[in-house]
């Protein structure tokens, strides 16, 4: 079952690119790693999510090296709404059942 | 496209009560989770439905029950309500169960949240 670990917490200014890496050492073959935002009192939000190489949507980039060991959320020109609390969230497959494990999370924020 | 719905949003029990969550999923989505998520805890899962079926349990004791219905729909319910049941209860839905060659199909989208207070 893969472990996952990330920084409790990072600070930010506004406009600058924000790197948040997860540590996932026992990832297996099959495995996906989603990373999700959450804000105070919400549920997650789904950022993106991918298995290998690099994957970009309109909001995020994530990068896996080659060993999958690892994972790096960016964020592009951060503003103070991107403050939150970011979860990296690895997903496999333990015979019929889905195997979840989900990082402890990382408080990125945002400062003027 | 309507996401994942959760009633209520805030409750407040007393200890040895029990409470219903409910949980409708995104149209077409047919698994159904849920999450315990606690300060001190982090996000823990409680379990998994698929086709009505309990497809996975986390570490939870008995007091924590689930089901899902024919239409997809999901309700978690805690029984003898201690104060440490206080918490955030999320409900995620996926379009499938399980089937890690079909990466995005397999995305958990998570609704608000149903807040429980024990007192």
């Amino acid at each position: 079952l893969a472990k996952t670990t990330q920084p409790i917490s990072m600070d930010s200014y506004e406009g600058q690119e924000v790197n948040i890496t997860c540590s996932h050492n026992n990832i297996a073959t099959n495995d996906y790693i989603t990373w999700y935002q959450q804000f105070p009192s919400q549920g997650p939000r789904f950022i993106i999510q991918g298995y290998k190489t690099k994957v970009t949507n309109e909001v995020a980039s994530l990068f896996i090296p080659a060993d999958r060991k690892s994972s790096t959320l960016s964020l592009p020109r951060v503003s103070l709404s991107d403050t939150a609390v970011y979860y990296c969230l690895v997903v496999g497959k333990s015979g019929s059942a889905r195997q979840l494990t989900f990082g402890s999370g990382t408080q990125l924020t945002v400062l003027p | 496209k309507a996401g994942v719905t959760q009633t209520p949003r805030y409750l407040i029990k007393t200890r040895g009560q029990q409470v219903t969550l409910s949980c409708s999923p995104i149209s077409g989505h047919r698994s159904v989770s849920w999450y315990q998520q606690t300060p001190g805890q982090g996000l823990q899962f409680l379990f998994e439905y698929f086709s009505e079926t309990q497809r996975n349990k986390g570490n939870f004791p008995g007091r924590f029950s689930g089901r899902q219905f024919s239409n997809s729909r999901s309700e978690m319910n805690v029984s003898t309500l201690e104060l440490g049941d206080s918490a955030l209860y999320l409900c995620a839905s996926s379009l499938v169960f399980p089937d890690l060659s079909k990466e995005s199909g397999n995305t958990i989208y998570f609704g608000e949240g149903s807040w429980l207070t024990v007192v």
